[in-house]
């Protein structure tokens, strides 16, 4: 497996500019994270997924945040319109949940996302 | 809230010395693992150790070992034989709730010296 995959790894926007962030997890994983990462908020969970279901998305910061998993290999975040603020390195994780747990959450390599 | 708390933002360490990073968390599940990951300046995330809650046994992978205390919800890390790859910010990752979510601390920048 090529591990979990997120497109693209830069992007460089104007503010008030869609931009989509994709990821691919690794196959036979049924769990999704999505992480963003600043240097005063650390790492923060955005929204998590099971089985393709949202379960928490209590970190997304507000409306202009969204995101999707149609089915088990791909999932995608929004953030609509784009802000400065918004500008952070986006992180996608899978993970195998098991009876006792989350098993191990593989990284993707990160989008770096600009708002200017 | 359920938290991850790493109350160290930095570290140094001489190299070939041992150095350990603390982390203590809060979590309602009973079963379940938790992580150290390590993030070189390549800002990939890579899997330290691994220590499953129900095992008594503290987890050891080489130069790494942790020292896992689940009453005291305690996991921290040590670090033995520093080398200057091991350079890198350090974040510990623990279940927030029985929902599977996965949250983590503010991470610890450890910093090598020759």
């Amino acid at each position: 497996d090529a591990g979990v995959i997120q497109s693209p790894r830069h992007e460089v926007t104007e503010m008030g500019q869609e931009v989509t962030l994709r990821c691919k997890p690794i196959s036979g994983h049924n769990s999704l994270f999505w992480y963003r990462q600043t240097m005063m908020r650390g790492l923060e969970l955005l929204i998590y997924f099971n089985n393709n279901v949202p379960i928490d998305d209590s970190g997304m910061p507000e409306d202009r945040f969204s995101a999707k998993m149609p089915n088990a290999s791909f999932s995608t975040l929004k953030i609509q319109p784009s802000e400065p603020r918004d500008s952070a390195v986006y992180f996608c994780a899978s993970s195998l949940r098991s009876l006792r747990g989350q098993v191990e959450a593989f990284f993707g390599q990160g989008t770096r996302l600009t708002v200017v | 809230a359920q938290t991850v708390t790493q109350s160290q933002p930095e570290m140094s360490v001489q190299e070939a010395e041992t150095v350990t990073l603390s982390c203590t968390y809060d979590t309602s599940e009973s079963d379940y693992y938790l992580f150290w990951y390590k993030q070189p300046p390549s800002r990939q995330m890579i899997l330290v150790i691994r220590q499953e809650a129900y095992k008594q046994q503290n987890a050891t992978e080489n130069r790494f070992s942790v020292n896992f205390q689940k009453a005291a919800k305690s996991f921290s890390l040590k670090i033995s034989d520093s080398q200057l790859g091991d350079a890198a910010m350090y974040f510990c990752a623990s279940p927030s709730s029985n929902t599977g979510k996965l949250i983590f601390g503010q991470g610890t920048t450890l910093q090598v010296k020759p």
